[in-house]
């Protein structure tokens, strides 16, 4: 049972455009969802998080916009850069187990110039 | 501060061996999970290990298990291999459970089963 659901698959923005992921969870006993960006050979790196009971949370570039009602998140990245080119999983968990992450399946961004 | 470190990176074993990979968490950092990550599978969680007990476990057959040692380093073991275990094998490690501190991730180890 997928309990978090991603879209896109893939994605290809042009330099200075606006990528946008989004998350869709079933589970309502969730109540923090991180963002995760991973490059080749390399593990997954905490990009930015959110609680449930925050609508938008931005740092830098990265803003996370929740909507709890209908069970949704999405990460825009803003001005996007070719060096923003990675796999972005969106995840979630529940308070007292933190460690354990449920993932979505990724997304794949592509920046181009 | 010295990250997760997983060794070794890079594992060529045959099908119906077993593999130990290990896992080094941040220092400080008692809690120490698993995640398979495979193309088809995506991140899939394995196990958690807080203070040398499991304290949480996925969906995953007994052939894979895992200890804690009383440092906090972690190993993973996958005993009788089949073609179907290749996959990014990655650890993560966190300050405390019960508590919504991030989880950081090492390299991983490329487990391929040929």
């Amino acid at each position: 049972q997928q309990q978090v659901k991603q879209s896109p698959q893939s994605l290809i923005v042009q330099k200075g455009g606006i990528s946008i992921i989004n998350c869709a969870y079933e589970n309502t006993a969730f109540d923090y969802f991180p963002w995760y960006q991973q490059f080749p050979g390399k593990g997954p790196a905490l990009l930015i998080a959110i609680r449930p009971d925050v609508s938008e949370k931005k740092e830098g570039r990265f803003t996370i916009s929740f909507n709890k009602s209908a069970k949704q998140f999405s990460l825009h990245i803003m001005d996007s850069q070719p060096g923003d080119s990675a796999t972005y999983f969106c995840a979630a968990f529940v308070t007292g187990t933190a460690s354990k992450l449920t993932f979505g399946t990724g997304t794949r961004l592509q920046v181009t110039l | 501060k010295a990250g997760v470190t997983q060794t070794p990176r890079y594992l060529i074993k045959t099908r119906g061996q077993q593999v130990t990979l290990s896992c080094s968490p941040i220092s400080g950092h008692r809690s120490v999970s698993w995640y398979q990550q495979t193309p088809g599978q995506g991140l899939q969680f394995l196990f958690e290990y807080f203070s040398e007990t499991q304290r949480n476990k996925g969906n995953f057959p007994g052939r894979f298990s895992g200890r804690q040692f009383s440092n906090s380093r972690s190993e993973m073991n996958v005993s009788t291999l089949e073609l179907g275990d290749s996959a990014l094998y990655l650890c993560a490690s966190s300050s405390s459970q019960g508590f919504r501190t991030e989880a950081f991730f090492g390299q991983g180890t490329r487990l391929t089963v040929v």
